[in-house]
């Protein structure tokens, strides 16, 4: 069974631009959660996505934005990039995004220059 | 936001010693979760806790749900080298919309397991 997948694994973006991360959750899985690691903040909520809506939200700015497509996959966008948003971006999918059981992807490691 | 207080923040042992680490809150939680990051990984699920009191094992790791919801710790027996890594703590309050998807997490432990 394929985990869920996170791409691109690095990029390196410039303060302004925008980035769109990528994740594909495990098969049946319909709830996808992204979060943010920092060394400062530690695993920080930004979202969660079932059946295409957004469940739920983090205290994270408006910058900060994602989508779900039919097959469940998931994209977060960022715009108007900071250097503080210089993170890892991890994906999780579970089955119905209730438990806390969630299957983490490898993450995205974004770095703001 | 939210924070757990977990400690210690990191631990240095010999293989074969036997590990203690705890989570504590400001705030209850309905599910108490552990998980454990590799290098270059994400998390990975080790336990999860559903009811108070309750204590749970998966092989050498253990795990209690504490009685009064704010606490939780986790027992490593008879560490190997490949124990080596951040272990984190997770609550969820499980409350309608509000917890979709929603962990807070503590701040880590990392472990050395020396051979």
């Amino acid at each position: 069974k394929a985990g869920v997948t996170q791409t691109p694994r690095y990029l390196i973006k410039t303060r302004g631009q925008q980035v769109t991360l990528s994740c594909s959750p495990i098969s049946g899985h319909r709830s996808v959660s992204w979060y943010q690691q920092t060394p400062g903040q530690g695993l920080q909520f930004l979202f969660e996505y079932f059946s295409e809506t957004q469940r739920n939200k983090g205290n994270f700015p408006g910058r900060f934005s994602g989508r779900q497509f039919s097959n469940s996959r998931s994209e977060m966008n960022v715009s108007t990039l900071e250097l503080g948003d210089s993170a890892l971006y991890l994906c999780a999918s579970s089955f119905t995004g209730d438990t806390g059981e969630l299957f983490f992807g490898e993450g995205s490691r974004l770095t703001v220059l | 936001g939210q924070q757990l207080n977990q400690s210690p923040q990191s631990m240095f042992i010999q293989e074969g010693e036997d590990v203690s680490m705890n989570c504590t809150s400001s705030s209850i939680f309905n599910t108490w979760l552990w998980y454990k990051q590799d290098p270059g990984e994400g998390p990975v699920l080790l336990i999860a806790l559903y009811k108070a009191g309750e204590l749970t094992s998966n092989g050498r790791l253990t795990a209690q749900f504490g009685i009064t919801r704010k606490d939780s710790f986790l027992n490593i027996s008879a560490s190997i080298p490949s124990d080596v890594g951040i272990y984190f703590c997770a609550g969820q309050l499980r409350a309608g919309g509000t917890s979709y998807g929603k962990l807070t997490f503590g701040q880590g432990t990392i472990l050395t397991v020396h051979p």
